[in-house]
């Protein structure tokens, strides 16, 4: 069956230090992948994703995320987080022929000042 | 409209109660998406449509709920005999076409059965 999960619920750092959220999938095709950020009262905003070719992704705000394969992993990283990053972020995997999307229960982050 | 609009953006309503709520995707987006987000979880897949008809509704968790679309553009998402559990924020998504494509998503509808 197809899954997403985001092992870590709660993530707490500090304003200024590195960020890796991490995201595991199962998927019996190709996948695509994205991330994406939901903000108090907000929308989901789309951060990045993956369909093919080069596995490290760049997307918005100063995101990456890199797909390995072998580790069937979709992490998202940032090198320095701003208290404007705090939010709910979702990893999910798009179905190839419906473009429905199976997302993870999503992680909190906290930045402290 | 420059984003996808979904109404009402709150919704308090009674056990047993029907209910109706909206959702204006993007123009020109033939492909449209309902989600259900309940506290603490991520979104779940409802139902999509490729233009009027409903492609996949392997989501809908049972015979009260259903959605429609009859003119390709706005969609109605319906629940009957409402119970407490439909409480949550029901969001709705377009994109441009079939398959993988971004998606955007409204703001959502948050709805609580009381």
């Amino acid at each position: 069956a197809q899954s997403v999960t985001q092992p870590d619920i709660h993530i707490t750092v500090s304003e200024g230090a590195s960020l890796e959220l991490r995201c595991n999938y199962s998927y019996g095709a190709t996948p695509y992948l994205f991330w994406y950020v939901q903000s108090p009262g907000q929308g989901l905003q789309l951060l990045l994703k993956y369909f093919s070719g080069d596995t490290l992704v760049q997307g918005i705000k100063g995101f990456e995320a890199e797909f390995k394969r072998s580790q069937s992993s979709f992490n998202l990283r940032k090198p320095s987080v701003h208290w404007s990053d705090a939010a709910e972020y979702f990893c999910a995997v798009g179905a190839s022929n419906t473009g429905k999307l199976i997302f993870g229960q999503g992680t909190t982050l906290q930045v402290k000042p | 409209g420059a984003g996808v609009s979904q109404t009402p953006s709150n919704k308090v309503t009674e056990k047993g109660k029907y209910v109706e709520l909206r959702c204006d995707p993007i123009s020109g987006h033939t492909a449209l998406y309902w989600y259900r987000q309940s506290l603490g979880q991520g979104p779940e897949f409802l139902i999509y449509f490729q233009g009027t008809g409903a492609a996949d509704d392997s989501g809908l968790p049972n015979d009260r709920f259903f959605a429609v679309r009859p003119e390709g553009s706005v969609s109605t998402l319906k629940i009957q005999r409402t119970e407490r559990g439909d409480s949550a924020v029901y969001l709705c998504a377009s994109s441009s076409g079939g398959g993988v494509t971004e998606a955007f998503f409204g703001q959502g509808t948050r709805l609580t059965v009381v």
